[in-house]
């Protein structure tokens, strides 16, 4: 069984600053996808960047990027010049990859995030 | 392009009760999962559904059931509620054809057991 850890339960940032959000896991699966979702207020999970594990080239998305370190089993997401939009929670995923059900996550506990102005 | 659509937003029921919730995917999205969200136990796997078939499961009481229709929309029933199983409910659609596929959320139900 994969298991993700969140371990700072809220962070603050100011505006226009960088934060980094930490993510460890836990797997045996050599092939699997790692993802970062936001949850806003509104509730509704949206994601903000993903990783295949097989690409050592770390994912990037506008003023998103992640550091994936993959034989530390660990992943972390910066955000850039932080926005008062970027207030939510942040939820660290796992998938494994060709179970033929591909779309069971398993979550971190979350992270809440507020961009101060 | 439409989202993912649930419904309804909040549902307030007694102990005992049954309910069901709606969630409508994307158009041709043909895979519909379910998680459940608690402050305790965070997000949960409930189950996935594609083409009508149920093709994973998570850890949870046969109270918990579920369908997909022919349109792929897909239902969540869960019998004899209890108060633990106060939570948000959260429906997420995906192509459902092959692995890379991103999953699309909706706002989820809110579900309170009173």
């Amino acid at each position: 069984a994969q298991t993700v850890t969140q371990s700072q339960p809220e962070m603050s940032v100011q505006e226009a600053e960088t934060v980094t959000l930490s993510c460890t896991y836990d797997t045996s699966e050599n092939n699997y996808y790692l993802f970062w979702y936001k949850q806003p207020p509104s509730r509704q999970m949206i994601l903000v960047i993903r990783q295949e594990a097989y690409k050592q080239q770390n994912a990037t998305e506008n003023r998103f990027s992640v550091n994936f370190q993959k034989a530390a089993k660990s992943f972390s997401l910066k955000i850039s010049d932080s926005q008062l939009g970027d207030t939510a929670m942040y939820f660290c995923a796992f998938m494994k990859q060709n179970t033929g059900a591909n779309s069971k996550l398993t979550f971190g506990k979350g992270i809440t995030l507020s961009v101060r102005p | 392009k439409a989202g993912v659509t649930q419904t309804p937003r909040y549902l307030i029921k007694t102990r005992g009760q049954q309910v069901t919730l709606s969630c409508s995917p994307i158009s041709g999205h043909r895979s519909v999962s379910w998680y459940q969200q608690t402050p305790g136990q965070g997000l949960q796997f409930l189950f996935e559904y594609f083409s009508e078939t149920q093709r994973n499961k998570g850890n949870f009481p046969g109270r918990f059931s579920g369908r997909q229709f022919s349109n792929s929309r897909s239902e969540m029933n869960v019998s004899t509620l209890e108060l633990g199983d106060s939570a948000l409910y959260l429906c997420a659609s995906s192509l459902g054809g092959g692995t890379n596929e991103k999953l699309f959320f909706g706002s989820g139900t809110q579900l309170s057991v009173l």
